[in-house]
């Protein structure tokens, strides 16, 4: 089984700052991995698939880096709805895994 | 508009079994690959169970394996979640999941990327 590594758990920001969330495989998943967005009370939203390509309607400002075992979502510059928790996703192999998920909170 | 209902949730003692049901609309639900995934309270997501169009082999988490069973069916646009022998690390809110989907030129690509998601179902394991 692929573990994926989320960090830092918490990113402690203020709107217009950039952030920066790392997710680490502990192998390759080659480009096979997508990010998501969660919000409280609220089904996960694709947002970067294939370690660099926005999804449909995903804004500008979130990017997607990285390929084997480390990965990076930017956000350029924090929007007050981007507060939310992010989840790595990878598709290389059976089965599917998560990484824990990073909160980026308001400072 | 895709759209995923998840029912059939509810609070069962340990032991028992549950059927979760997965009604689809927006999209043309037999050509996609669909998938569980579960979260429990406070905690992160976790992919269960992933069948593909045609039913031909199904995918599950190690944790759920041989306890639960993924099936769909297309003549009515419903994929289901057969739960069995349920323990108290079975409590979370279960989500449906369309595989994803784009468009490269003319050529349509389905990835095993979770592309829309339902609103989730809680199924509670307690005595």
């Amino acid at each position: 089984e692929i573990v994926l590594t989320q960090s830092p758990a918490i990113l402690s920001l203020s709107p217009g700052e950039r952030a920066t969330l790392s997710c680490r495989a502990n192998q390759s998943v080659s480009s096979y991995l997508a990010w998501y967005q969660q919000k409280p009370g609220q089904a996960p939203r694709l947002l970067i698939y294939d370690a660099s390509n926005r999804a449909t309607d995903i804004p500008a400002r979130f990017s997607g880096s990285g390929s084997g075992t480390d990965f990076t979502l930017t956000i350029s510059r924090l929007e007050p709805e981007d507060f939310a928790v992010y989840y790595c996703q990878h598709r290389s192999s059976w089965p599917l895994t998560f990484g824990g998920g990073t909160t980026v909170e308001i400072k | 508009q895709v759209q995923l209902v998840e029912s059939g949730g509810g609070v069962v003692q340990p032991g028992t079994s549950l059927r979760l049901s997965c009604a689809a609309s927006g999209f043309s639900f037999s050509g996609f690959a669909m998938h569980w995934v579960r979260q429990a309270p406070g905690k992160g997501l976790e992919w269960v169970a992933a069948i593909p169009y045609d039913d031909s082999y199904n995918s599950y988490a190690d944790s759920v394996k041989g306890r639960f069973t993924v099936s769909r069916d297309n003549s009515r646009d419903t994929l289901y979640l057969q739960m069995n022998r349920l323990t108290a690390e079975d409590t979370a809110v279960y989500y449906c999941a369309k595989n994803f989907d784009f468009w490269s030129g003319s050529v349509r690509t389905q990835e095993y990327f979770f592309g829309s998601w339902g609103q989730g179902t809680l199924v509670t394991v307690s005595s």
